[in-house]
C-alpha cells in the first residue's frame, strides 16, 4: 500500500492564480480531510468527507473548493491564491466511524507559498 | 470548545536525556487523548493515544499517561535518540467523536543532539 499520497511536495504561486492539490488514498478509506498546518499553530481542518459524492466544510473552509468523485481521490483547489493560503496542507484519510476506528493517516504534505 | 496547550518550543536535548513534553486540554466529559509525531520531511503519525482516565499510552519508548483530575497528557521518553528529533503534537477528541472532531495542539518542536 502506497497509503496517502500528494502531490506536488512544493509549489509557488502568485497572487491570484489557480491549482489543484491532489491527494489519493489506497485503503478503502471512506472519511477524508485537508488540514493547513502554520507556524504555532496546530493543524486545522479545512474540508473533510464521508464518502464519494459528500463533502463538508471544516473550521477554515473560505478560500478552498473539494470534490471527491471517488473514494480514492479528494483534490483541494485554490480558486484565486491569496498570501495568507501559504502554509503546509495535509491530507488525511481513516476507516471513518467513531470510536477506535478513527486512526487518521496522513500525506507528507505540501509546500505552498504565494507570493 | 475544546483546546489543546502544548509546552513551547523548541526543546532541545542530548542524547540520552530524558524527555518530558507537556500537554494540558480543555474538553466536557472524557475525550480520547493522542500524541502525534511528525519527522522532517513527512506527515504526522499517531504515536500513542488514551480513550480512558488512568490509561497509559506507550510505543518505541515513549509513554503518557491520560490524567483527568490535571487534564493533562503529558509526553514522556526516558533516554532520547538524535532519530527522535521531530515535531510532536498533542490531540483530543470527543468521546466517540469522528475523526473530523480532532483538536490539535501547536506542536513542539525536539531536536536531539549527539
Amino acid at each position: 500500500n502506497a497509503g496517502v499520497t500528494q502531490t506536488p511536495k512544493f509549489q509557488v504561486l502568485k497572487t491570484g492564480q489557480s491549482m489543484t492539490l491532489q491527494c489519493a488514498q489506497d485503503m478503502n478509506h471512506e472519511y477524508m480531510s485537508w488540514y493547513r498546518q502554520d507556524p504555532g499553530m496546530g493543524l486545522r481542518l479545512i474540508h473533510y468527507s464521508v464518502g464519494a459524492g459528500i463533502t463538508d466544510q471544516g473550521e477554515v473552509p473560505n478560500g478552498y473548493n473539494v470534490s471527491r468523485s471517488t473514494t480514492e481521490d479528494f483534490p483541494l483547489r485554490l480558486l484565486s491564491a491569496a498570501p495568507s493560503q501559504t502554509s503546509v496542507y495535509f491530507c488525511a484519510s481513516s476507516y471513518g466511524g467513531t470510536g477506535d476506528y478513527n486512526e487518521q493517516f496522513f500525506g507528507p504534505g505540501t509546500r505552498l507559498t504565494v507570493l | 470548545g475544546d483546546s489543546v496547550t502544548q509546552m513551547e518550543g523548541p526543546v532541545t536535548l542530548s542524547e540520552e536525556a530524558f524527555l518530558t513534553i507537556n500537554c494540558t486540554y480543555t474538553a466536557t466529559g472524557y475525550p480520547s487523548l493522542f500524541w502525534y509525531v511528525q519527522y522532517p520531511g513527512e506527515g504526522l503519525q499517531l504515536l500513542l493515544k488514551a480513550t480512558k482516565a488512568d490509561d497509559k499510552g506507550s510505543n518505541k519508548g515513549f509513554e503518557a499517561t491520560y490524567r483527568k483530575e490535571t487534564t493533562s497528557f503529558h509526553l514522556e521518553k526516558g533516554s532520547v535518540q538524535v532519530s527522535d528529533s521531530a515535531v510532536y503534537f498533542c490531540a483530543l477528541r470527543p468521546p466517540w467523536g469522528s475523526a473530523r472532531q480532532l483538536t490539535f495542539g501547536s506542536g513542539t518542536q525536539l531536536t536531539v543532539l549527539p
